[in-house]
């Protein structure tokens, strides 16, 4: 089955903890993308990576890194000086090659990860 | 930062009912408008990837309309089922580089039987 798996589904911790959420792609895709929805919003992007061992900030990057060492996996981890931690994060991939865009590139989406912070 | 609304943020309707919801987005530098469908518990997933004005999708019982002059793309459920009750999102592709996308806050449709 091709898809995108984030793990684990609830996560809590205590705040001033690191946390890491998972993400794993088996689509072969280039672009991989973090986002955060809190309630009455729209997701929001966190970080992006359109190819390996390459990164940038989204919108909301403060508090948060992530690395791209593998194609496969863009594992997210939320700092203790990320503010507002508590949030439902969503990890997608897309079929946009590097630098080429089209305009039918599609993401598609994992089930996410709830995050709370005691 | 690009805004990119939808209304109405949720929307009770009877099985049966046909409804329609609205996705507003900036006029300017119009690259595609996407729809997803977000079920609970479950994955957002594409229904439909909109680029030219005037643009008209359809996928079963749903179907998508696209002005881009004026911002805005209308999405339709013909006949509601349960099955239906969902989040819908819009999101707007402004023809960045690595595909960024700008999510509405999303309509929460519920059927009820």
């Amino acid at each position: 089955d091709g898809g995108i798996t984030q793990s684990p589904k609830y996560l809590f911790r205590k705040e001033g903890q690191n946390v890491t959420l998972s993400c794993e792609q088996n689509l072969n895709h280039d672009a991989m993308y973090w986002y955060r929805q809190d309630p009455g919003q729209g997701l929001r992007l966190i970080y992006y990576s359109q190819i390996v061992n390459d990164f940038q900030k989204g919108d909301i990057a403060e508090g948060y890194s992530v690395s791209r060492e593998k194609k496969e996996s863009f594992p997210l981890t939320v700092t203790s000086a990320q503010k507002n931690p508590t949030a439902f994060y969503l990890c997608a991939s897309s079929n946009t090659r590097p630098g080429e865009p089209s305009s039918t590139d599609t993401q598609y989406f994992g089930p996410g990860t709830r995050l709370t912070v005691l | 930062i690009l805004n990119v609304e939808q209304s109405p943020q949720s929307l009770h309707v009877q099985e049966g009912d046909s409804t329609n919801f609205t996705c507003s987005f900036p006029s300017s530098n119009f690259y595609a408008l996407h729809w997803y469908r977000w079920e609970t518990a479950k994955s957002p997933e594409a229904l439909f990837v909109m680029t030219l004005n005037g643009d008209e999708k359809k996928k079963g019982r749903i179907s998508a309309t696209l002005n881009t002059k004026e911002g805005y793309s209308y999405l339709y459920i013909k006949g509601s089922q349960p099955e239906d009750s969902a989040t819908y999102l819009c999101a707007f592709d402004g023809g960045t580089s690595y595909g960024k996308l700008t999510f509405g806050q999303g309509t929460i449709l519920t059927v009820h039987p």
